[in-house]
């Protein structure tokens, strides 16, 4: 069966320090892979998405980046950090393929508080 | 454009009564519909989806939703609501015209009182 990590759990930043979280998946092969940002426990917004090897779509403008640089490994990366950029990360696998009737499938989130 | 809305901010139901957290969407061509779930501190997790064929939909733990293309709705439902179905749902829909991009609802904070 798939299974997806996400580390760390939890994370306190000054602002102006760089960020790293890492996702990734198991049980599956080619992926695509996706980082969302959860704010105040409701909606989420799409910030990154992957189909591929070192192939990153961005949705949203921002201080953030993103990088896949093995076939199941998903890395959210910020340079210098600020303080809107606190909520909660989450990771997310889908089959391959660019059917929209695919489901996602999220790993358990990471808890960002930049201070 | 995409769009998603859950009208209501929070439901509040009595364990044993049935439930129902609803849904609306806008979208180019056909949808294809979700309802995540998720538990405090937690990622979501998958309860249901429509694609295509029986506009009625069953998932896990005793859900269903109702696909209904007239009214653009797909209502979460249960017969029986738990208090263990307290938690955050969300709607989402996907289409081909949108790519890859899921929009999500803003979520309904579901209280079940014992």
């Amino acid at each position: 069966s798939q299974t997806i990590h996400q580390w760390p759990a939890t994370l306190v930043q000054p602002v102006g320090s760089p960020l790293s979280l890492e996702c990734t998946v198991e049980g599956t092969s080619n992926p695509n892979l996706y980082w969302y940002r959860q704010a105040a426990g409701r909606g989420l917004q799409l910030l990154f998405y992957s189909v591929g090897i070192g192939q990153i779509s961005s949705e949203v403008p921002q201080n953030l980046s993103a990088s896949r640089p093995q076939d199941r490994q998903f890395i959210l990366s910020s340079k210098k950090l600020l303080l809107s950029d606190s909520g909660f990360y989450l990771c997310a696998w889908s089959i391959a393929g660019p059917g929209p009737g695919d489901t996602q499938y999220f790993g358990p989130g990471t808890r960002l508080t930049v201070l | 454009a995409q769009s998603v809305a859950q009208p209501e901010d929070q439901v509040n139901v009595a364990e044993g009564n049935p439930l129902t957290v609803k849904c609306t969407y806008s979208v180019s061509g056909n949808p294809y519909l979700f309802w995540y779930v998720q538990y405090p501190n937690r990622g979501l997790q998958f309860l249901l989806k429509y694609i295509t064929g029986d506009n009625l939909v069953k998932g896990s733990y005793g859900f269903e939703a109702e696909f209904n293309k007239s009214q653009t709705s797909f209502h979460l439902k249960k017969p029986s609501a738990l208090v263990s179905d307290s938690a955050l749902y969300f709607c989402a829909v996907r289409s081909y015209t949108g790519g890859f991009k899921t929009i999500f609802g803003a979520g309904t904070r579901l209280f079940v009182k014992a």
